[in-house]
């Protein structure tokens, strides 16, 4: 069995000011991982992807993720987040022995101040 | 190129009646999946199916059936709705080893 812990629900921060959104996941096998960020009344986003190679993986829009096996763990970071990136940013798992079959977090509801 | 697309965007039921949400992906994808989003609780996988002809139980499949009518379209069935079934329903597909591609959800109210 696998599952996500995502462990702030909700995280404000200014306009400009660093961000990292935790994601720690449990599985007994090789995962894949993912974050997925949901605008407003709209569906889920890929917005990075870790599936295998390199630990850090990166965004268009200035987001990154590290996988860190030994921490079991897959945080968001930005070095300095936007108005626009206001949404909920859920993280996802998935192994072999699960097909595409991705088990969430509960999301955390990142609050962009101005 | 749509996607994945689902129908109806939003339903109000009452409480007993029935209704089929419907969803296709024109992305030639093996699997699809339903989810049902609830506050605070993330998605939770109600049905999948891995590929054309095939259909299994997921976490929280109660209360439901599904159709794999096609590779393209798979069909989330409510017979008789109940109050707890309130929720937005999301279709997803993908293939072996690669990220889900969402649609745009159903946002249902049971009354």
């Amino acid at each position: 069995a696998q599952s996500v812990t995502q462990l702030d629900s909700q995280v404000p921060v200014f306009e400009e000011a660093p961000v990292e959104l935790r994601c720690n996941y449990s599985s007994s096998v090789s995962v894949y991982l993912f974050w997925y960020v949901q605008y407003p009344n709209q569906g889920l986003q890929l917005l990075l992807k870790y599936l295998s190679g390199s630990t850090l993986v990166e965004s268009i829009n200035g987001f990154e993720a590290e996988f860190n096996k030994s921490q079991t763990s897959f945080h968001l970071r930005k070095p300095s987040v936007h108005i626009s990136d206001t949404a909920e940013y859920f993280c996802a798992v998935t192994n072999n022995n699960a097909g595409n079959m991705l088990t969430f977090g509960g999301g955390t509801r990142l609050m962009v101040k101005p | 190129n749509a996607g994945v697309t689902q129908t109806p965007k939003f339903q109000v039921l009452k409480t007993g009646q029935s209704m089929t949400l419907q969803c296709a992906q024109d992305m030639n994808h093996n699997s699809m999946y339903w989810y049902r989003q609830d506050p605070g609780m993330g998605l939770r996988l109600i049905y999948y199916s891995a590929s054309e002809g095939t259909t299994d139980k997921g976490e929280v499949p109660n209360g439901y059936n599904v159709s794999r009518l096609n590779k393209r379209e798979f069909s989330l069935r409510l017979e008789s709705a109940a109050p707890s079934q309130t929720s937005v329903y999301f279709c997803a597909s993908g293939s072996q080893n690669t990220e889900a591609f969402f649609g745009q959800g159903t946002r249902l109210t049971v009354v």
